[in-house]
């Protein structure tokens, strides 16, 4: 089967940087994609990893490496507006999205 | 005005009811797709269309179906409404091809079945 799992919560405060891990079981993913969803709103895309390593996409990075069937997301100088979750998907001909991550930030 | 609009944005139902949800967008993608998100259990892909003429099955197509109308518009019907069934369904578009294309998702109607 496909399956994704995430941390189901991650704490920070402002400032920080914070690492939300991915972790896959399938076959046939072309890349991981990382979505963000604030309390009441839609999902909406951040990065995707089509090849292993590291897309910097201002304070957001994402890290994927096929061989360790693992992703990450990191985020830089934490900001208020970042408390939100935070899902990967992997990509076959559709997305099939993790359990997401629920990021708080305090002051 | 938004990309991809749902309609109706809440519902309130009772068991064995018929229930349509619409969603219309205006990116002009061909692909479109249905989820349901619960709480804990993340986004769970209900059915897709790659176009008018295509409908294949997600995840979780028990007890709901769909309708392609045109490239803009694609419907989920719950033909017979179970509480079970309570949750908030996302549409979403992709643009045809590449693997990790960008899907853009409406605001999400949120389903009580009583």
């Amino acid at each position: 089967g496909q399956s994704l799992e995430q941390p189901s919560e991650v704490t920070a405060v402002e400032g920080a940087i914070v690492q939300i891990n991915c972790t896959y079981q399938t076959s046939g993913f072309y890349g991981l994609s990382w979505y963000q969803q604030h309390d009441g709103g839609a999902p909406t895309f951040l990065s995707y990893n089509a090849l292993d390593g590291l897309e910097e996409t201002g304070r957001f990075s994402s890290f994927l490496s096929r061989s360790d069937s693992y992703g990450y997301l990191l985020l830089q100088e934490l900001q208020m507006k970042d408390s939100a979750s935070y899902f990967c998907a992997g990509s076959t001909d559709k997305l099939i999205f993790g359990t997401g991550t629920r990021l708080q930030v305090f002051p | 005005d938004a990309d991809v609009t749902q309609t109706p944005r809440n519902r309130i139902t009772k068991t064995g009811k018929r229930i349509m949800l619409e969603c219309s967008q205006t990116k002009g993608h061909d692909r479109m797709y249905w989820y349901r998100q619960d709480p804990g259990l993340g986004l769970r892909l209900i059915y897709y269309s790659f176009d008018v003429k295509d409908i294949n099955k997600g995840e979780i197509s028990d007890g709901y179906s769909v309708s392609r109308q045109a490239q803009a518009k694609f419907s989920l019907s719950l033909e017979s409404a179970i509480p079970n069934q309570t949750a908030l369904y996302f549409c979403a578009t992709s643009d045809s091809g590449l693997a990790g294309d960008t899907q853009y998702f409406g605001p999400g109607t949120r389903l009580t079945v009583l």
